[in-house]
């Protein structure tokens, strides 16, 4: 069975600086999904990046950029330019690659505050 | 386009009683999974439905049950609460049982049982 592990049960950064979570997962399938979700107080999982096994080059969306390192199965975030909306828990999560919708499989997360 | 509705928010059940939790899943979407959220057990996946049928499945007792409607709403069913039973449940929504397809959320019913 596919595990997810983040080892940062809590991190803090202060605001317009870089913070990067840490992720790994142990997965024996050549291809798969991960994914970062971020669950603000408002508790609505909302989906940050997301990275193909298959692609090597590593997945940015404007302030989110993940490092993800196939051999060693890990898949870091990293938040440039830290924001006060950006405090909050963030999942990684792993997805098996299928045609059908197989279940998330989550890591128990990182708390990030963010300070002003 | 409105995102995925699940009602009520919250819920206080006494142990013994059931509960029925709701889920609209984006308009389209046909693809509904439920996943319960407690602080020791993290996210764990209950159920995926997909066209009214349940195609996977969590290790989850007998008494989690859920099922979904033609306009694709599903619900879930949870008889004989227990104590542990209180958690944030969570439904997501995908457009099709297609490669990686994103999974949106809601905003999760908040079940507390006394």
């Amino acid at each position: 069975a596919q595990t997810v592990t983040q080892s940062q049960p809590e991190m803090s950064v202060q605001e317009a600086e870089t913070v990067t979570l840490s992720c790994t997962y142990d997965t024996s399938e050549s291809d798969y999904y991960l994914f970062w979700y971020k669950q603000p107080p408002s508790r609505q999982m909302i989906l940050v990046i997301r990275q193909e096994a298959y692609k090597q080059q590593n997945a940015t969306e404007n302030r989110f950029s993940v490092n993800f390192q196939k051999a060693a199965k890990s898949f870091s975030l990293k938040i440039s330019d830290s924001q006060l909306g950006d405090a909050a828990m963030y999942f990684c999560a792993y997805r098996r690659y299928t045609s059908g919708n197989t279940p998330l499989v989550f890591g128990k997360g990182t708390r990030l505050s963010v300070i002003a | 386009k409105a995102g995925v509705t699940q009602t009520p928010r919250y819920l206080i059940k006494t142990r013994g009683q059931q509960v029925t939790l709701s889920c609209s899943p984006i308009s389209g979407h046909r693809s509904v999974s439920w996943y319960q959220q407690t602080p020791g057990q993290g996210l764990q996946f209950l159920f995926e439905y997909f066209s009214e049928t349940q195609r996977n499945k969590g290790n989850f007792p007998g008494r989690f049950s859920g099922r979904q409607f033609s306009n694709s709403r599903s619900e879930m069913n949870v008889s004989t609460l227990e104590l542990g039973d209180s958690a944030l449940y969570l439904c997501a929504s995908s457009l099709a049982r297609a490669f990686g397809t994103e999974a949106f959320f809601g905003q999760g019913t908040r079940l507390t049982v006394v």
